[in-house]
């Protein structure tokens, strides 16, 4: 089975902590990808990356940064932590079309 | 620009009749097309996938969808809810020209009464 695992299921921070989101995939695929997770606004991008090093922004960057240093890896960084940031964050790989999902991080920022 | 429209933030229907979930999708390309199903503190799951092969698109738990190119639709349907589909379902485009970069519709809520 296609494994995407998050670091964590729960998260709680302060406000203007550096935090950091850890997803990894064991399927070896080369597209990874960063989404929030709000109600009423369903999921939206705010990274992916289609190769190592490589990263492309979403349509909700700000505030967010990503790191890929290995094929595996991808990481979400909120550089300074606010409580707008209290969301559900799903990381997903992909090779070609369909997507395989983490389990989701919940993020409290306080 | 591509995107994804469901149009039903709700949907509630009776144990055993029929389930309809509305996703009309722009795409300026042939697109691939997905429904996911999140259930409450869970992941999502992958119901079904149109890829351009046969249009009506058979998926797990009794789910099935049909792509009209006419229409640019992609209705989601099963023919009897049963109470374990009360979950948040998405229809999602894929655009292969973008990394496979995915766009989500807003979720449709779908409540099933016994």
């Amino acid at each position: 089975d296609v494994k995407v695992t998050q670091s964590s299921r729960y998260l709680v921070k302060r406000t203007g902590e550096k935090v950091f989101l850890e997803c990894v995939q064991d399927m070896d695929h080369e597209n990874m990808f960063w989404y929030r997770q709000d109600p009423g606004l369903g999921l939206r991008l705010i990274y992916f990356s289609y190769d190592v090093k490589m990263k492309e922004k979403g349509d909700i960057p700000e505030g967010y940064s990503v790191s890929r240093e290995k094929k595996e890896r991808f990481s979400l960084i909120l550089e300074s932590a606010s409580t707008n940031q209290t969301s559900m964050y799903l990381c997903a790989s992909s090779r070609t079309a369909e997507a395989f999902f983490g389990q989701g991080t919940r993020l409290t920022v306080v | 620009a591509q995107s994804v429209t469901q149009l039903d933030s709700h949907v509630s229907v009776s144990e055993g009749t029929p389930v309809l979930l509305r996703c009309n999708y722009s795409s300026s390309y042939s697109p691939s097309l997905f429904w996911y199903v999140q259930h409450p503190n869970k992941g999502l799951q992958l119901l079904l996938k149109y890829t351009s092969a046969a249009t009506l698109v058979k998926g797990i738990n009794g789910f099935e969808a049909e792509f009209k190119k006419s229409e640019t639709s992609f209705h989601l349907t099963k023919p009897s809810a049963h109470m374990s589909d009360a979950a948040e379902y998405f229809c999602v485009v894929s655009l292969y020209n973008q990394g496979g970069k995915l766009i989500f519709g807003q979720g449709t809520e779908l409540s099933v009464k016994p």
